[in-house]
């Protein structure tokens, strides 16, 4: 069974800086495209950005271009999203999701909470 | 890239069907066959009910179902149960390794 569990959230200010991991197990993690999908507070699903098998390719939404960087540790089966230059609208649970890239669909984890707030 | 449109919400009584749908473009849900649905629940992780237009991961009742025509994906249920009272998102492939998804939709079950 696939399992993911996020870690790293919590309340920031806004331009401040947080790393999110997220542990999986269950699968053999350096088969699989990796992503990071937040939810604002009330609102819909966003993809936000994804990674390879070997971490050579990333690719992410406009929005957090030049401020968020995924990376991966497939020896520690570790997924990571470091994010900088936070802004009030990055307030968002943070879901470290299998796929979709090859998968074609995501599989979740449970989420973590992301508040940026002065 | 913009979210795929979804009704905001939909509603039916107990043992009926309903739809709902996903419009998305030509750069999307047209152009792919990769469009997903997932279930969410207050508080909850999603979770995918259909995949690739119209496939149902294994434990998944048949009562949901998935398609397509054109720019527009669609999912259905049938035999409305209270447990499907949940939020629904769809979700596409929009090319260059990116996904996109709906804005989500509140199913009631009346």
């Amino acid at each position: 069974e696939v399992h993911l569990v996020e870690s790293g959230g919590g309340l920031v200010q806004p331009g401040g800086s947080l790393r999110l991991s997220c542990a999986a197990s269950g699968f053999t993690f350096s088969n699989f495209w990796m992503s990071w999908v937040r939810q604002a507070p009330g609102k819909g699903l966003e993809w936000v950005v994804n990674i390879n098998h070997d971490g050579s390719e990333t690719y992410s939404v406009a929005s957090v271009k030049g401020r968020f960087t995924i990376s991966r540790d497939n020896a520690k089966n570790s997924l990571y999203l470091q994010m900088s230059a936070l802004r009030a609208e990055d307030t968002a649970v943070y879901y470290c999701a299998r796929g979709a890239n090859g998968l074609r669909y995501f599989d979740w984890g449970q989420g973590t909470l992301v508040a940026v707030s002065s | 890239q913009s979210a795929l449109t979804q009704p905001r919400s939909v509603s039916e009584s107990p043992g009926q069907s309903v739809t709902i749908s996903c419009s998305g473009t030509s750069s999307n849900v047209g152009y792919y066959n990769y469009v997903s649905w997932y279930q969410q629940y207050p508080g909850k992780a999603p979770k995918v009910m259909i995949y690739d237009v119209s496939k149902r991961p294994s434990g998944v009742p048949d009562r949901f179902s998935g398609s397509k025509s054109g720019n527009t994906a669609s999912l259905s249920i049938s035999g409305l149960q209270a447990e499907d009272e949940a939020d629904y998102y769809c979700c596409s492939y929009a090319g260059n390794y990116t996904w996109v998804f709906g804005g989500g939709t509140k199913l009631t079950v009346l």
